[in-house]
């Protein structure tokens, strides 16, 4: 069974430019969650979703965003780049809301210049 | 203060050693714990989860102390292939996401 996956691996952008990052959870998962991981640091939360909603995000400017499809797939959306947002964005998931365990992908690293 | 803080690192032992991780979390209604180990800008993955009466898979062993809300990992016969970084993670059940810590980077030498 395929794990989560994430697109592109590497993402190299300057700033100002716009970027998408994409991830499809483990089939029959249906929350989704973003975590920016910036080097030296831990994982900070950004984005969960459910059912096709956004239930919660972390405390990050409006121009970080996202949504998720009706198949579970989610994409994240940065605009605006800036330098400090260079970092490892994890996707994971989950089978159900109430469900505990949680499966990254191996991540998109973003460059920003 | 963070919601979530573990020890500061890095731990350097020898192979066979036993080392010990803490955490503390902030939150009295958290819910449910975990250790996650990652290993060098890898995704992490869930080492095992943390139960009230403690817990132990192998050379693992977890505890919670909910009174003074604090995790401990503790790895027994420490191997070469234990060196990662252990991220010691909470869920508090508030908008569903896991909340993790800055993470302990062991390094076991020969």
């Amino acid at each position: 069974e395929a794990g989560v996956t994430q697109s592109p691996t590497h993402l190299i952008k300057t700033r100002g430019q716009q970027a998408t990052l994409r991830c499809s959870p483990i089939s029959g998962h249906t929350s989704v969650y973003w975590y920016q991981q910036a080097l030296g640091l831990g994982l900070q939360f950004l984005l969960w979703y459910d059912e096709g909603e956004e239930r919660n995000r972390g405390n990050f400017p409006p121009r970080f965003s996202g949504r998720q499809f009706p198949n579970y797939s989610s994409e994240l959306n940065v605009n605006a780049l800036e330098l400090e947002d260079s970092a490892l964005y994890l996707c994971a998931s989950k089978f159900r809301q109430g469900a505990e365990k949680l499966f990254f992908g191996s991540g998109t690293q973003l460059s920003v210049l | 203060r963070k919601e979530v803080e573990q020890d500061p690192g890095p731990f350097n032992v020898p192979e066979g050693a036993t080392v010990a991780f803490n955490c503390t979390y902030s939150n009295s209604a958290s819910q449910s714990f975990f250790w996650y180990r990652q290993d060098c800008r890898k995704e992490p993955k869930l080492l095992m989860s943390v139960y009230s009466s403690g817990n132990e898979d192998g050379r693992f062993t977890a505890q919670l102390n909910r009174a003074s809300q604090y995790i401990s990992l503790l790895i027994r016969d420490s191997k070469l292939s234990d060196s990662a970084t252990y991220l010691c993670v909470v869920n508090n059940n508030q908008g569903g996401k896991l909340i993790f810590g800055q993470g302990t980077e062991l390094s076991v030498k020969p």
